[in-house]
């Protein structure tokens, strides 16, 4: 089954740090999807991206978020000065588009550690 | 906006014991619905999802959920757990017509299966 993949699988960071994480989306979606889950809270919207440009993002997503797809396969998530409070496992994920391609996929998230 | 709420945040049981856990969500309009596990260490996997039709959904490893309209709920079900039944469990909710069609995640419930 094809599956998203997210590198790294954890990171540890200073804060002040800037941090990119990535993500290979399934190969024929076209909705891209950040997420994120602080330890021991619930799973967190962040962003949307399809086209080539952000569909929708949450108040968590300020100015120090941005993400990127650079090549047609890579979707990024660029974290620019990195805070305590950004750590978190952040999830990649990827929806084809209609109504019967509505699952949205995940990867197998990356953890941040940000000291 | 919509929001998910998932009533239970701990449940402990015995293998070979039943179990239910409850997820009712808000949002008027057409909503697709989802169960995700998350295994200790591992990364959010899709269990069962709802588009339309029966209301009972069968999903992987003996899982089932049955939406009912009238309560906005949809409630994940299986008969007899077993010990690797143990992770957390996220309802979430695709409202339809929403840019971007994001999820929005319930709080999770830990279940904690003893042998």
């Amino acid at each position: 089954e094809p599956e998203v993949t997210q590198t790294p699988s954890h990171q540890v960071t200073q804060m002040g740090q800037e941090v990119i994480l990535r993500c290979v989306p399934i190969s024929n979606h076209l909705y891209f999807y950040w997420y994120r889950q602080i330890l021991g809270q619930k799973v967190e919207f962040l962003v949307s991206f399809y086209n080539n440009e952000i569909s929708e993002k949450s108040e968590i997503f300020d100015d120090q978020f941005s993400v990127e797809r650079p090549d047609g396969s890579n979707f990024t998530l660029k974290i620019r000065s990195t805070k305590l409070e950004d750590s978190a496992m952040y999830f990649c994920a990827s929806r084809w588009t209609g109504v019967s391609g509505n699952t949205i996929y995940f990867g197998e998230g990356s953890w941040l550690t940000v000291v | 906006a919509q929001s998910v709420s998932q009533h239970n945040h701990h449940v402990i049981l015995s293998e070979a014991a039943s179990l239910e856990l409850g997820c009712n969500y808000s949002y008027g309009g057409t909503v697709n619905l989802f169960w995700y596990v998350q295994y200790p260490g591992q990364h959010l996997q899709l269990l069962l999802k709802y588009f339309s039709g029966d209301p009972l959904v069968k999903g992987i490893k003996g899982f089932e959920a049955e939406f009912i309209k009238s309560k906005f709920s949809f409630n994940l079900r299986k008969p007899s757990v077993q010990w690797s039944d143990t992770a957390e469990y996220f309802c979430a909710v695709n409202s339809l017509g929403t840019a971007g069609n994001k999820l929005t995640f319930g709080g999770g419930t830990r279940v904690l299966v003893k042998p």
